[in-house]
């Protein structure tokens, strides 16, 4: 049972443009809610998370939107440059210690310079 | 910082013969260290969950006599998967969540485990 889907699998979008992608999860038990960035070959980084006692944060270029009601929390990549070329995860787990994390299937982002 | 690395990077074995990755986190303590498997463009399928001391906890459908875990120390976790096959090929990460901050997970670089 898929807990976080996450959708589109793929986006191609222009320099400059703006990458949304979204999650939508089924356990009320989560409570906290990040987003990783993955290269090929390489590790996930981390990205930004949020909790759900706020519905909006931002660093940088990127931002987080979050939807307690929905059950949905999506990631904004703002001027998408071709640098942010790559997999991105989002992911949930229950605020506690030994949280284990629940992936979303993934997105490719391409940007087209 | 939060800094994980994993040695080797990558392996390439026998079928039949076991390989031993480490997990370390660098520059904090690690309370729990997590393994996870990655096939080709899918998402992390959490293996297992293991904190300094005690035995790993393993997800369902693990076999835990085949990918043994040890997590010897908070900066070291080790997975050895045992007589390893070619459907045992596939890109093993590990991540670490510091002590003060559990819920936030640092991942390593990854292994590219390949068996011939």
């Amino acid at each position: 049972q898929q807990q976080v889907k996450q959708s589109p699998q793929s986006l191609i979008v222009q320099k400059g443009g703006i990458s949304i992608i979204n999650c939508a999860y089924e356990n009320t038990a989560f409570d906290y809610f990040p987003w990783y960035q993955q290269f090929p070959g390489k590790g996930p980084a981390l990205l930004i998370a949020i909790r759900p006692d706020v519905s909006e944060k931002k660093e940088g270029r990127f931002t987080i939107s979050f939807n307690k009601s929905a059950k949905q929390f999506s990631l904004h990549i703002m001027d998408s440059q071709p640098g942010d070329s790559a997999t991105y995860f989002c992911a949930a787990s229950p605020w506690a210690a030994g949280n284990k994390l629940t992936f979303g299937g993934g997105t490719r982002v391409l940007v087209k310079p | 910082g939060a800094v994980v690395s994993q040695h080797p990077s990558w392996v390439i074995c026998k079928s039949g013969t076991s390989v031993k990755i480490e997990c370390r986190s660098l520059d904090f303590q690690a309370t729990t260290m997590f393994w996870y498997r990655q096939f080709p463009k899918q998402s992390l399928m959490l293996m297992a969950t293991s904190n300094e001391g005690s035995k790993a906890t393993y997800e369902q459908g693990v076999e835990k006599d085949k990918f043994l875990i040890n997590h010897a120390s908070l900066t070291l976790s080790t997975l050895t998967v045992t007589s390893a096959h070619p459907e045992d090929s596939s890109f093993y990460i590990c991540s670490a969540s510091r002590t003060g901050r559990v819920y936030e997970q640092y991942f390593g670089p990854g292994t590219r485990l390949t068996v011939t």
